[in-house]
């Protein structure tokens, strides 16, 4: 059974902080890594996803990596902002064992607070 | 990317009474899901919606309590059943794009915020 792992549980760092949140899982097998960003009481807004043969996707501040091998990823935030304060949401997608279907398997989830 | 939309965005219900969500998408799309998100934690699958059969649910969610329906290609919807306390949760719908392996990619709608008194 896929678990996904997330650390910290919580981040507060002050404006223009460079940061790096982490997220592990226990089977490698997994098609690709997605990170979520999702604001108090609302849904998910995609952010970056890596394919399972991909090592890395940046967009703007945003950087992730994927370690497949030793299930692991990083995101990056480069030069962290107050409208960055959310909660990072990491997810793996793969097979649901037996199944024809894949599915998504979140992690707990990073609230970050970034002060001025 | 799809764009989905839930109805409603929140409502605060009374315990036994029911409550039916409604995902549309702005395009044809084969699978659905519906995830639970309970105060603090993380998103749980409740169950897969696939056109034209019955939606099938993960461990520890069951039609009785949370049945499905997914008339068309667009539109699907969640019913919460009976409702206590512990269902309070964001319900969130979502949908896939691409193909596994290559830019599979899955988005999510707004969610509905139920609150059970």
């Amino acid at each position: 059974k896929q678990e996904v792992t997330q650390i910290p549980a919580a981040l507060s760092v002050p404006e223009g902080e460079n940061l790096v949140l982490n997220c592990s899982f226990t089977d490698s097998a997994i098609y690709n890594l997605q990170w979520f960003r999702q604001d108090p009481g609302k849904g998910l807004t995609s952010l970056l996803l890596i394919q399972s043969s991909q090592r890395e996707q940046t967009s703007g501040r945003l950087n992730a990596s994927l370690d497949k091998s030793s299930g692991r990823s990083t995101l990056y935030i480069a030069a962290s902002q107050p409208g960055d304060s959310a909660t990072y949401l990491c997810a793996v997608f793969c097979n649901a064992g037996g199944t024809s279907y894949g599915k998504l398997t979140f992690g707990q989830g990073t609230i970050l607070t970034v002060h001025p | 990317s799809a764009v989905i939309s839930q109805k409603p965005s929140r409502d605060i219900c009374q315990r036994g009474t029911s409550l039916t969500i409604q995902c549309q998408v702005d395009s044809q799309v084969t699978m659905m899901f519906w995830y639970r998100q309970q105060p603090g934690q993380s998103l749980t699958l409740i169950a897969t919606a696939n056109q034209g059969s019955e939606a099938t649910y993960e461990s520890g969610f069951v039609i009785d309590k949370f049945p499905i329906s997914r008339p068309n290609l667009t539109f699907s919807t969640l019913t919460v059943s009976n409702m206590s306390p512990e269902d309070s949760s964001i319900y969130l719908c979502s949908v896939e794009e691409g193909a596994r392996g290559l830019n599979y990619e899955q988005y999510f709608g707004p969610g509905t915020r139920l609150t059970v008194t």
